[in-house]
């Protein structure tokens, strides 16, 4: 399966700036997700990144406030823009691996605003 | 490494004992599941899948049931070890391609 490397592990910002977090695969993969983990919940999808076109996002997630890049096919950012307490979360990267529908994730960046 | 268990229900399982996770889903439409498994620290790890025209398959240690007519899915983990602690999702394909969403999620804790 795909190998993923995430950055930042782990990061404290101050309110009000923004954290970029990078995603990289070690193979060409069509589609990339990124996921929001709040403390103690299960995973939410944020947006779908494919190469070449404009991210899809969920409801209750906007452009301005996590816009995305995803300039080749095996890499991609997401950045949290504009932040407050409320967006200290775990933000995972996953790509599919081969198995239909199946996903590997990164490990995680672990962000907390104070 | 932080807990993402701290909310979620807890299974306490006796080390050598079976364990059964069980996941309700919500959307009748869901063709395909999936069972993660996640450490501390760590992103999710997949562990079995399972088609919607099927209602069991077994991997190694692990069996996943499905009942389409209740919604229900459960995981079942044989001979529970230590390793075993983890967070364990399921989640369920919910239309659009390759598109997934998660469960609540259940902290399974192996008592050695």
């Amino acid at each position: 399966s795909a190998v993923i490397s995430q950055k930042p592990s782990r990061d404290i910002c101050q309110r009000g700036t923004s954290l970029t977090i990078q995603c990289q695969v070690d193979s060409q993969v069509t589609m990339m997700f990124w996921y929001r983990q709040q403390p103690g919940q299960s995973l939410t999808l944020i947006a779908t990144a494919n190469q070449g076109s404009e991210a899809t996002y969920e409801s209750g997630f906007v452009i301005d406030k996590f816009p995305i890049s995803r300039p080749n096919l095996t890499f991609s950012t997401l950045t949290v823009s504009n932040m407050s307490p409320e967006d200290s979360s775990i933000y995972l990267c996953s790509v599919e691996d081969g198995r239909v529908y199946g996903y590997t994730f990164g490990s995680g960046t672990r962000l907390t605003v104070v | 490494g932080e807990s993402v268990g701290l909310h979620l229900p807890t299974l306490s399982v006796q080390e050598g004992d079976n364990s059964i996770i069980n996941c309700a889903y919500s959307n009748s439409a869901s063709d395909y599941f999936i069972w993660y498994k996640q450490e501390s620290g760590k992103g999710p790890q997949f562990i079995i899948d399972i088609r919607s025209n099927m209602d069991k398959r077994q991997g190694q240690r692990v069996t996943v049931l499905l009942n389409k007519t209740v919604k229900h899915l459960s995981l079942q983990i044989a001979a529970t070890q230590p390793g075993d602690s983890a967070v364990y999702f399921c989640a369920e394909n919910s239309g659009g391609y390759q598109k997934v969403t998660f469960g609540t999620g259940t902290k399974l804790q192996v008592i050695p």
